[in-house]
């Protein structure tokens, strides 16, 4: 069964301190690794998909990147509009495309002005 | 640019009785999923629709059915329904050259 850990469950940072969330994961052949934000009471939003180990992207103040065992998202300088939930999840390769993903709960991000 | 489409987005009923949420995709999406998420909660993955197709199961209530229509919009039902099935339901959609999905902004159910 696939798994999704991702630590720490809350966030709280001033603004312009970086930090970076995990998410560790066990899954049956990774076809993707994917982080989305979640803001209170709306549908997750796609930031990135990763593919391979050593496999980095960024966008804005995030970055992420993936080994065999986990994935980070780095959050460098952030501001107060970056606070959301920021939601891990994987997707098993199975060859028959169109899977669902398996998320992590979730870390809660507040960023103080 | 046109995003998914769910209706309603909100939803109240009461215990035993039914609900059907609807889900536009974007345009030219062929793949539809949903997901169930109680407060709290992460979305966990219920059933997706490629071309009309099941294509995947996740953890369905046998009390749920969906399917996808010839215009890909896609209709999740939901019968005899319990208090735990208050929650919000997502509709996503993507198209076989994207690996991602955009999420619609969700259908709140809170059954009495």
């Amino acid at each position: 069964e696939d798994q999704v850990t991702q630590s720490p469950e809350a966030l709280r940072l001033q603004e312009g301190e970086s930090s970076s969330l995990n998410c560790s994961y066990t899954v049956s052949g990774l076809r993707g690794l994917f982080w989305y934000r979640q803001d209170p009471g709306k549908g997750p939003e796609f930031l990135f998909t990763l593919y391979s180990a050593g496999e980095e992207k960024e966008k804005e103040r995030l970055k992420a990147t993936l080994t065999k065992k986990e994935s980070f998202l780095h959050i460098t300088a952030p501001k107060p509009e970056d606070s959301a939930t920021y939601l891990c999840a994987v997707q098993a390769y199975s060859g028959g495309g169109a899977d669902g993903l398996t998320f992590g709960k979730g870390t809660h991000l507040i960023i103080q002005p | 640019a046109a995003g998914v489409i769910q209706s309603p987005r909100h939803l109240i009923k009461e215990k035993r009785e039914t609900a059907t949420l609807k889900c536009y995709p974007i345009p030219r999406h062929d793949t539809v999923y949903w997901y169930q998420q109680g407060p709290g909660q992460d979305p966990q993955f219920l059933i997706s629709f490629y071309e009309k197709m099941q294509s995947d199961k996740g953890s369905i209530p046998d009390r749920f059915s969906a399917q996808q229509f010839s215009d890909y919009h896609s209709e999740l039902n939901m019968s005899s329904l319990e208090l735990g099935d208050s929650a919000l339901y997502f509709c996503a959609s993507s198209d076989r050259t994207a690996d991602w999905a955009f999420f619609g902004q969700g259908t709140r159910l809170t059954v009495v």
